[in-house]
């Protein structure tokens, strides 16, 4: 059973401040999504890497995709309260989204 | 631009009691999905449909079943509802199954069984 761990699981900081949440698998991925859900709504695809090493910008959001693509990162640059969601890491692991596995999330919480 | 919309938004149910939830996109995919969310168990498949007539089972599939009688529609339904499907349910859809394809998710139905 393939299992994406993502950490923390928990993460509340000022404005304007950076952070960096994970995504990690013992498994290797073929392709991994990053997605926001804010209360009451469903997710919301941020990214997709496909390939290991690869690094895409949106905005102040970084997303890396690990050499072996086991791992992946999302940084923020200057955190906004705009940006406080959950954030979800979803791996596939078959070429089909019929074997897309989600993370737990990270629940970032943003002050102003 | 309407996208994937799900109805109920809320529903109470007691044990026992069955319920079908609707879920319409009108982007004309032919990939469409059910999962729940729990608490500490992030999104779980539950079935899912490759095009219209066709379903196949996801990762809890167990006290559901599904149909998809009409490529823009994809209703799952509870036969026999138990406390253990208290959950929120999100409907999802998709172009293609291809490789990093985006989901296209509803607001989802969150469901209270007592």
């Amino acid at each position: 059973t393939q299992l994406l761990e993502q950490s923390p699981q928990f993460l509340s900081i000022q404005e304007g401040e950076n952070l960096t949440v994970y995504c990690n698998s013992s498994s290797v991925f073929s392709s991994l999504q990053w997605y926001r859900q804010e209360p009451g709504e469903g997710p919301v695809l941020l990214v997709t890497v496909v390939t290991g090493g690869e690094v895409k910008k949106l905005k102040r959001l970084t997303f890396q995709f690990g050499d072996a693509r086991k791992d992946s990162s999302l940084h923020i640059t200057a955190a906004q309260p705009g940006d406080t969601g959950l954030y979800l890491c979803a791996g596939e692991f078959g070429g089909s989204q019929g074997n897309l596995i989600f993370g737990k999330g990270t629940k970032l919480s943003v002050k102003p | 631009n309407a996208g994937v919309t799900q109805t109920p938004k809320f529903r109470v149910l007691k044990t026992g009691q069955s319920m079908t939830l609707l879920c319409a996109q009108d982007m004309n995919h032919e990939y469409m999905y059910w999962y729940r969310q729990d608490p500490g168990m992030g999104l779980r498949l539950i079935h899912y449909s490759v095009g219209e007539g066709t379903t196949a089972k996801g990762e809890v599939p167990d006290g559901y079943n599904v149909s998809r009688l009409k490529k823009q529609n994809f209703l799952l339904g509870l036969e026999s509802a138990a406390p253990s499907q208290t959950s929120v349910y999100f409907c999802a859809s998709s172009r293609t199954d291809r490789e990093g394809e985006k989901l296209f998710f509803g607001s989802g139905t969150q469901l209270s069984v007592l």
